[in-house]
């Protein structure tokens, strides 16, 4: 399976835009970019996911590279609640046969101060 | 509406004992995951339901480890005769079709003793 790679940590000020970088140079033509975040002490959650276009949805944006070997995920106004780690995942609609499940890396641990 | 529930949100065994996980998936959401999470690690996926095909538990990391989902719907993970090794979060999500964004449940916290 193609990997991801993240910067284990950022720090980032409250009420300023935060860029998370995620580097994948071994992306097929048919994997999805996802993001998913996972609070403290809770289950991730679904942040937003692309293909090949930019996009945008309430929480954040995704920028993808244009030969897809890496890709931005926006958070237009960082809170204190967006204070997570940030998992960029890469998934197949199909895998034929193999496993569905996404492949969680150690993520970005996103450091919000007041 | 309500998302997906597990239970319990704690559990605490001793070696050796057997444990099962219990999953209630969003209804309607035809797959259906199991994962695991150890301290300060990421996720590791475990074992996939989708629909009523065949489970794909290429992810189970020994044959200690099984989970069903009856009816389409619940889903149980049992771990057998536990080590300490299995302490982690078990989490669970399920999906309106393998396409689709995961919901995940708040995990069961097993210690094994």
């Amino acid at each position: 399976d193609a990997k991801t790679t993240q910067p284990n940590s950022m720090e980032s000020n409250e009420e300023e835009p935060v860029h998370l970088p995620c580097n994948h140079s071994t992306i097929s033509g048919t994997d999805y970019i996802h993001w998913y975040r996972q609070l403290p002490s809770q289950g991730p959650e679904y942040v937003i996911h692309g293909l090949t276009s930019n996009v945008n949805n309430r929480m954040a944006s995704l920028a993808i590279a244009e030969d897809r070997k890496s890709s931005t995920l926006i958070l237009h106004r960082a809170t204190l609640r967006d204070a997570a780690v940030y998992y960029c995942i890469l998934s197949r609609p199909y895998s034929g046969g193999g496993a569905d499940g996404l492949t969680f890396g150690k993520g970005t641990h996103l450091i919000i101060q007041p | 509406g309500a998302g997906v529930s597990q239970s319990p949100s704690n559990k605490v065994t001793e070696k050796g004992k057997d444990v099962e996980l219990r999953c209630d998936p969003i209804s309607g959401h035809t797959a259906l995951y199991w994962y695991r999470q150890s301290l300060g690690q990421g996720l590791e996926f475990l074992i996939y339901f989708q629909g009523n095909s065949a489970p794909d538990k290429s992810g189970l990391p020994s044959d200690r480890f099984s989970a069903e989902r009856t009816g389409g719907s619940v889903s149980t993970l049992t771990i057998q005769r536990t080590q300490q090794e299995d302490s982690a979060v078990y989490l669970c999500a399920s999906s309106a079709d393998r396409y689709n964004e995961q919901f995940f449940g708040p995990g069961t916290r097993l210690t094994v003793l």
